[in-house]
């Protein structure tokens, strides 16, 4: 079973900061991962399909890339609202997440 | 609009088995899969299941053996029923469509909490 790493646990970082997080995939995955917001108390929302396509809706301050095994999620001037976990998941085949990165605004 | 909806009891005794329901509007569940994911407190998410649009179900490997998922089209109604709850299946239990038949969540519940506890 491919097995999908994030890194860091945790991240504090400024209002109008850039931040980067990353996902490693135990076996190349080829474009076949998402990425999805979580903030307290609410259900997971999609930002992020096949590494690098926004859904709709979601602000362009947020970049997806990587492709095979190594993945990066970046927000660009962090706002107050970006505060909450991240998660990403291999999709097709059995799906699988990450155990997500929490982006606390200092 | 799009909506999933989850349903069923807080709180299950210990060995005993839970039973959700999903009770979907503003698509089809002969046109998309719907997936059950759940969450324990403080945790990640973790993918339970699936319903195919043609009625085919597949199971995570680690739940498979207690796990059944199906469905009432006729009520847009998907189910989940797992039996031998443990304290660790104690988490938010969420439902979520399949955008593209490629287990790419568009859609989800707003979950429901389910407590395993005597």
């Amino acid at each position: 079973n491919i097995v999908m790493t994030q890194s860091p646990k945790s991240m504090s970082i400024s209002v109008g900061d850039r931040v980067t997080m990353n996902c490693k995939a135990s076996q190349n995955v080829g474009n076949n991962i998402a990425w999805y917001q979580q903030k307290p108390g609410q259900s997971p929302k999609l930002l992020i399909y096949y590494a690098s396509n926004r859904y709709t809706g979601v602000p362009d301050r947020f970049t997806g890339g990587g492709y095979g095994t190594d993945f990066t999620l970046t927000i660009n001037s962090v706002q107050a609202e970006d505060a909450a976990f991240y998660y990403c998941q291999r999709i097709y085949n059995s799906p699988t997440f990450g155990a997500g990165t929490k982006l606390e605004l200092k | 609009q799009v909506q999933l909806k989850e349903s069923g009891p807080g709180l299950v005794q210990p060995s005993q088995t839970l039973s959700l329901t999903c009770t979907v509007s503003g698509f089809s569940l002969t046109s998309y899969n719907v997936h059950w994911v759940r969450q324990p407190p403080g945790k990640g998410l973790e993918w339970m299941g699936r319903m195919r649009y043609n009625g085919d179900t597949s199971y995570n490997s680690a739940l498979k053996s207690r796990l059944s998922i199906s469905r009432d089209t006729s009520k847009n109604q998907v189910f989940l029923k797992m039996n031998s709850l443990q304290t660790d299946d104690t988490g938010t239990y969420y439902c979520t469509r399949d955008w593209g038949r490629y287990n790419l969540f568009d859609y989800w519940g707003q979950g429901v909490m389910v407590t395993v506890s005597s």
